[in-house]
């Protein structure tokens, strides 16, 4: 079975603080995604890599950076916390142009 | 800009009913089309993936694609209690890179 590992399922930082979520995969897929979901707004691309040392920006990448310096590793960094960056972060995996695995979410709160 | 549209509901059915949930997209050269049940508070897991124009089954699900009319749905047999969660119809792309688009979801509520 493919996991998806996050490393933290909730966190709660202070505004301005930087952010580090990270995230592994261990079935060699060489797509990664990070993905956030709010009430009413669904699931929205932030980032993805399709390599390593390789990102390309999502639908809302502002406030956001990332970084995947191996294969099986995808960190979202948030430079400086603010409270509109509270919500449940879920890192995906895939394959291809295969589905995604998702790991189980982190649900951030900045305070 | 690509867009996956889905009643948010809830849809609710008695046990034993059958559920029909919808989808409409709007990137006419979407070729692979995934739908995933989300638990309240955990994360997506994939149900079916369906690439072809028909009818896909699997044991109690049934998904259907149409592409002709950007159309996608998942009929769930035999609804159970254990089936209440969140749908999501997700639409993959082929525009330099392979990325889903995910539709906001709906809402199945089995009642007992």
């Amino acid at each position: 079975d493919v996991k998806v590992t996050q490393s933290s399922r909730y966190l709660v930082k202070r505004t301005g603080e930087k952010v580090f979520l990270e995230c592994v995969q261990d079935m060699d897929h060489e797509n990664m995604f990070w993905y956030r979901q709010d009430p009413g707004l669904g699931l929205r691309l932030i980032y993805f890599s399709y390599d390593v040392k390789m990102k390309e920006k999502g639908d809302i990448p502002e406030g956001y950076s990332v970084s995947r310096e191996k294969k099986e590793r995808f960190s979202l960094i948030l430079e400086s916390a603010s409270t509109n960056q509270t919500s449940m972060y879920l890192c995906a995996s895939s394959l291809g142009a295969a589905e995604a695995f998702f790991g189980q979410g982190t649900r951030l709160t900045v305070v | 800009q690509k867009e996956v549209e889905q009643n948010s509901g809830p849809l609710s059915v008695p046990e034993g009913a059958i559920a029909s949930l919808n989808c409409t997209y709007s990137d006419r050269g979407s070729q692979s089309f995934f739908w995933y049940r989300q638990y309240s508070g955990k994360s997506p897991e994939l149900i079916m993936f369906i690439y072809s124009n028909g009818d896909k089954e699997d044991g109690r699900f049934t998904a259907q694609l149409n592409k002709a009319s950007q159309y996608v749905s998942l009929l769930i047999r035999d609804s159970q209690p254990s089936d209440s969660a969140t749908y999501l119809c997700a639409v993959l792309g082929y525009s330099g890179y392979s990325t889903l688009t995910f539709g906001k979801g709906t809402m199945l509520l089995v009642s007992p």
